[in-house]
């Protein structure tokens, strides 16, 4: 069975600070790897997913395999980053089925 | 891209009563739904999915139901709630090996 494992539940920093958000995984195959925030007020929504290799609102994420990381990072944090923050895995081969970590609340501070 | 509509946005029901949520999608076609319940550092705990009308998969044994009487439509019910009931609940969607589009919520409050 997959896991993800967020091992902060709270991150804070100020503003232009460089921000790392932790995600580790279990899972034997080749997982697609997902980031998705949700902001106060709004719905969650994805930020960035690892086979895209976007750089999203300054966000990147690297998967490493040999570490089974997935984490996201920005060099220069702003207020407007201030969200929850939580990381998805899906299964290789199609799978529908998503396990998400417990998430990580970013507060960043003026 | 998809959108997903959920109402009520907050409902206070007292114990013992019923409940129906309602999910709709627009966007897409045969889409994977699920109702998920999420909880400060609990993250998204998924209750039920969906992978076509009437067929309901559940995860998680508990006093809650669902339903897709249609395509786009998800429905999360429960005859009698119960206090642990409470809780904010989400409707997504999704298609197979790609990302979930989540719907607003509903703030569930059991009195």
């Amino acid at each position: 069975a997959q896991r993800v494992t967020q091992p902060e539940k709270l991150l804070s920093v100020f503003k232009g600070a460089p921000v790392e958000l932790k995600c580790n995984y279990s899972y034997s195959g080749s997982p697609e790897l997902f980031w998705y925030v949700q902001y106060s007020r709004q719905r969650l929504q994805l930020l960035l997913r690892h086979i895209s290799r976007e750089s999203i609102k300054g966000f990147t994420a690297d998967l490493n395999k040999g570490e089974t990381s997935f984490h996201l990072k920005k060099p220069f944090a702003q207020e407007e980053d201030s969200a929850m923050y939580y990381c998805a895995l899906l299964a290789s081969g199609g799978s529908y089925i998503p396990t998400f970590g417990r998430g990580t609340s970013l507060i960043v501070h003026p | 891209s998809q959108t997903i509509h959920q109402w009520p946005a907050t409902l206070v029901q007292p114990v013992g009563s019923p409940l129906s949520l309602e999910c709709t999608v627009e966007g897409t076609s045969n889409p994977n739904l699920y109702w998920y319940r999420q909880a400060a550092g609990r993250g998204l705990q998924l209750l039920f999915y969906s992978v076509g009308i009437g067929q309901i998969s559940s995860e998680v044994p508990q006093n809650l139901s669902a339903s897709r009487p249609q395509d786009r439509q998800f429905i999360l019910s429960s005859k009698k709630l119960l206090l642990s009931d409470s809780g904010f609940y989400l409707c997504a969607s999704g298609t197979d090996g790609y990302e979930q589009y989540f719907g607003p919520g509903t703030r569930l409050t059991v009195t």
